[in-house]
């Protein structure tokens, strides 16, 4: 079965500072990973998403994630960050033979950017 | 397009009652999916419709069952209401070809007394 970890369950990070979120993955075949981020009292916003291709996926609102095959990892990142970044980080991926629907999420990521 | 709706977006029951969620997905999405969200478990699928038949199913007890119309509007059902049935449950639509990503709607936060 797939599975991602979020091996950090807060990441404090001064406005302006780059950023980084991990996430590392177990999946067998082709590995599809998405990143989502959820405001307080709001639903899950889709942020991202690596299918194939480049290693380096460009997302919403200037993040970006880094795909790397050799350590199994899709970590989240952004090279300057702002308050209002400050949410919860999520890494997901597809369950296989669910036609791409059935997600299983990590357990999240609080991002703290501080003024 | 109007985003993902979901009504209502809060609930107070009392255990044994029973409550349907509803959801509007994004116009032209097919695919309907719900998941739970709770503090102890995080993000749990639920189940998942397309063109008004459940496609795909998470490990919840038969007390949740769900539908959806042929508008692709979907509604959740949960029976018998337990203490650990209080959550946020998230509602998601997806269309479209190959890996299609999911967008959700605000949720609907149901607590049990």
């Amino acid at each position: 079965a797939q599975s991602v970890a979020q091996p950090e369950d807060q990441v404090n990070v001064a406005e302006g500072n780059p950023l980084t979120v991990k996430c590392t993955y177990s999946v067998s075949g082709n590995p599809y990973l998405f990143w989502y981020v959820q405001y307080p009292n709001r639903g899950l916003q889709f942020l991202l998403k690596y299918i194939t291709g480049d290693n380096l996926v460009k997302g919403s609102y200037g993040f970006e994630a880094e795909f790397n095959k050799s350590q199994t990892s899709f970590h989240l990142k952004k090279p300057s960050a702002l308050v209002s970044d400050s949410a919860l980080y999520f890494c997901a991926a597809p369950q296989t033979g669910t036609g791409f629907q059935k997600l299983v999420f990590g357990t999240g990521t609080r991002l703290l950017v501080s003024p | 397009k109007a985003g993902v709706t979901q009504t209502p977006r809060y609930l107070i029951k009392t255990r044994g009652q029973q409550v349907t969620l509803s959801c509007s997905p994004i116009s032209g999405h097919r695919s309907v999916s719900w998941y739970q969200q709770t503090p102890g478990q995080g993000l749990q699928f639920l189940f998942e419709y397309f063109s008004e038949t459940q496609r795909n199913k998470g490990n919840f007890p038969g007390r949740f069952s769900g539908r959806q119309f042929s508008n692709s509007r979907s509604e959740m059902n949960v029976s018998t209401l337990e203490l650990g049935d209080s959550a946020l449950y998230l509602c998601a639509s997806s269309g479209g070809q190959g890996v299609p990503e999911q967008y959700f709607g605000p949720g609907t936060r149901l607590t049990v007394t």
